[in-house]
């Protein structure tokens, strides 16, 4: 199988305050971890690709220092989104691959953070 | 450019009929395609994967990939009310990219 997990499935928090998200794959080690952040009746928007052990590579637009990724094994990503605001709140969904760079990867549950 | 564009949909089909759904890629090097399918409030999961130009057919699905053309595309035939979602298109050379989507409603 491919399982994984993310965690917490939805969070609330105050604004100007720290969040942080996990996701872990459970029965593989993940090559590479993507995030992804969702807003209501649109697609996946890709914030940043990591690799175990490197600096997540971030797309076009997103903060790095806003969205700190870390990246720490082959089976565990985290995304703190941090100083939040209401404008963050957004679905998040990480995504793992196990094999090589053109092979599928395998989504978490996702994330719905609520900045009040 | 966007590297993945859906431009069909939203797409209605009543039950039992076949929903045909549509993706061009720009990034020639993209060497692998993928179809998604999405429920409301739930995050993506796997449904195809086409590595080939031709067809792949699993159970009521069929992926096609034309790579001379730039094009994937998903057949869903004998379509069910449960197959009313959004359904994804991605590639992947490296990072993997999403189109917008094309959302289906299968009518009862």
């Amino acid at each position: 199988g491919a399982v994984v997990s993310q965690h917490p499935s939805w969070v609330i928090c105050k604004s100007g305050t720290s969040v942080k998200i996990e996701c872990r794959s459970l029965d593989f080690q993940a090559t590479t971890m993507f995030w992804y952040r969702q807003f209501p009746k649109q697609s996946l928007m890709l914030m940043a690709t990591s690799n175990e052990g490197s600096k997540a590579t971030y797309e076009q637009g997103v903060e790095k220092d806003k969205f700190l990724i870390n990246h720490a094994s082959l089976t565990l990503s985290t995304l703190t989104v941090t100083s939040a605001h209401p404008e963050d709140s957004s679905f998040y969904i990480c995504s793992a691959r196990k094999g090589p760079m053109n092979t599928e990867a395998f989504f978490g549950q996702g994330t719905r953070l609520t900045v009040v | 450019q966007k590297e993945v564009e859906q431009n069909s949909g939203p797409l209605s089909v009543p039950e039992g009929a076949i929903a045909s759904l549509n993706c061009t890629y720009s990034d020639r090097g993209s060497q692998s395609f993928f179809w998604y399918r999405q429920y409301s409030g739930k995050s993506p999961e796997l449904i195809m994967s086409i590595y080939s130009n031709g067809d792949k057919e699993d159970g009521r699905f069929t992926a096609q990939l034309n790579k001379a053309s730039q094009y994937v595309s998903l057949l869903i035939r004998d379509s069910q009310p449960s197959d009313s979602a959004t359904y994804l298109c991605a590639s992947t050379g490296g990072k993997l990219s999403f189109g917008a989507g094309t959302t289906v409603t299968v009518r009862a």
